[in-house]
């Protein structure tokens, strides 16, 4: 199984960059999720990291480092609607190594300020 | 495509009573799957499904049971429902094993009293 784990909550003013860091422990890898979740709401897919490095989507981008365990989430350019909880997800390699199902942090809660 | 669909939206149970959560996806994917998400907590898998007539447990399956008869239906079943399933339930799907992205329904907000 994996253990997961992200800070509780993040402040930032509207413009900044927040970076949201995701630490993970497992038996077997196979790729690294972040979604996005409004509250209230269901959670939205936002980036998908299997091999090390940096995934640029516009405002935001994901990084992986396999050998450390750690991925982190970064905003930017941050705006009132990016308030929500980013969630860190990891799946683990399946029985024949082709899938495996996901385990979900607890949650990072992004408050934007004006 | 309505994407993923989930029925009820809100539905409060008294101690002992049983339940269906309907769940249906149009994309034709093969993959569906349960979560339950606690207040301030991530989601736990339930239960998942790789195709119609498969089933397998996820993380905390006790008190739920599943069937897959469709590619597009995947209900999720509470019997003798108690206070501690008090929570919100979210159905997911994705295509396949290589696609990454899974697809949540909105939600159903159930209350056991």
């Amino acid at each position: 199984g994996q253990n997961i784990d992200q800070p509780t909550e993040m402040t930032a003013t509207e413009g900044a960059i927040v970076q949201i860091n995701c630490t993970y422990q497992t038996s077997g890898f196979n790729g690294l999720f972040w979604y996005q979740q409004h509250a209230g709401e269901a959670p939205t897919f936002l980036s998908y990291n299997v091999l090390d490095g940096l995934e640029e989507k516009g405002r935001f981008s994901s990084f992986l480092s396999r050998s450390k365990g750690y991925s982190y989430l970064l905003l930017k350019e941050l705006q009132m609607k990016d308030s929500a909880s980013y969630l860190c997800a990891v799946r683990d390699k399946g029985e024949t190594d082709s899938w495996g199902k996901l385990q979900f942090g607890a949650g990072t809660q992004v408050v934007v300020t004006p | 495509n309505a994407g993923v669909t989930q029925t009820p939206k809100f539905r409060i149970l008294k101690i002992g009573q049983s339940m269906t959560l309907q769940c249906a996806q149009d994309m034709n994917h093969n993959y569906m799957y349960w979560y339950r998400q606690d207040p301030g907590m991530g989601l736990k898998l339930i239960y998942y499904s790789v195709g119609a007539g498969i089933t397998d447990k996820g993380e905390v399956p006790n008190g739920y049971n599943v069937s897959r008869s469709t590619t597009e239906d995947f209900p999720l079943r509470l019997e003798l429902a108690a206070p501690s399933q008090t929570s919100v339930y979210f159905c997911a799907s994705s295509y396949s094993s290589t696609a990454p992205e899974q697809f949540f329904g909105p939600g159903t907000r159930l209350t056991v009293l």
